[in-house]
């Protein structure tokens, strides 16, 4: 079956650090990979995405790659801002796009 | 493009009542809508998927007769929570998919619902 594990948080940062967040899949077939942030009392927002592998995804300093043989696609930025202070969610699709699989999110928290 | 809104952004009601939340595509024909439910701190749990003109497809353990979903076209869907109870306050978020867009759903910006 399809499924997300992703790296379970909370996640707390001093400003201008490096950010990794893992995220792992099981999938039958070819799905695509996507970031999504979702900030304090909104909805989400796509970040990234890589719709095949090798792919890298990037977005406002965030980068993740689309890793077949490890069934990976790890979100990181260099530097993070106090601004990225956001749940980040990692998902998949399938091929129609009509079953999207979420993992369980990462809170992040920057601190000045 | 591909923008969805939801309407209300939040509601408060009293116990008893039925609400219901509409999602719209804005720029787009959404050939399919989704209903997700948010606990705090929480994942996205998909409730329902419609496509326009048939019947909803609801996941297991989700309420047919609690949770009426109405895809009257290719722009909009409602959800209705009926008698509501303290605990349906949730955070509700719908998407869409598109003809055009590939595996992506878009994502409405959400609908917290207090029930008192």
């Amino acid at each position: 079956g399809n499924s997300v594990t992703q790296m379970e948080g909370p996640v707390t940062l001093s400003e201008e650090a490096f950010l990794t967040i893992n995220c792992t899949y099981t999938a039958t077939g070819y799905p695509s990979l996507f970031w999504y942030v979702q900030y304090p009392g909104e909805g989400l927002q796509l970040l990234l995405k890589a719709t095949k592998a090798d792919d890298k995804g990037s977005n406002k300093g965030f980068e993740a790659t689309y890793r077949k043989e490890t069934t990976s696609f790890h979100l990181e930025k260099g530097s993070v801002q106090v601004s990225d202070s956001a749940v980040y969610f990692c998902a998949l699709s399938t091929i129609t796009g009509n079953q999207f699989y979420f993992g369980t999110g990462t809170s992040l928290t920057v601190i000045p | 493009g591909a923008v969805v809104s939801q309407h209300p952004s939040w509601v408060i009601c009293k116990s008893g009542t039925s609400v219901k939340i509409e999602c719209r595509s804005l720029d787009f024909q959404a050939t399919t809508m989704f209903w997700y439910r948010q606990f705090p701190k929480q994942s996205l749990m998909l409730m329902a998927t419609s496509n326009e003109g048939s019947k909803a497809t609801y996941e297991q353990g989700v309420e047919k007769d609690k949770f009426l979903i109405n895809h009257a076209s290719l722009t909009l869907s409602t959800l209705t929570v009926t008698s509501a109870h303290p605990e349906d306050s949730s955070f509700y978020i719908c998407s869409a998919t598109a003809e055009s867009s590939y595996n992506e759903q878009f994502f409405g910006p959400g609908t917290r619902l207090t029930v008192l």
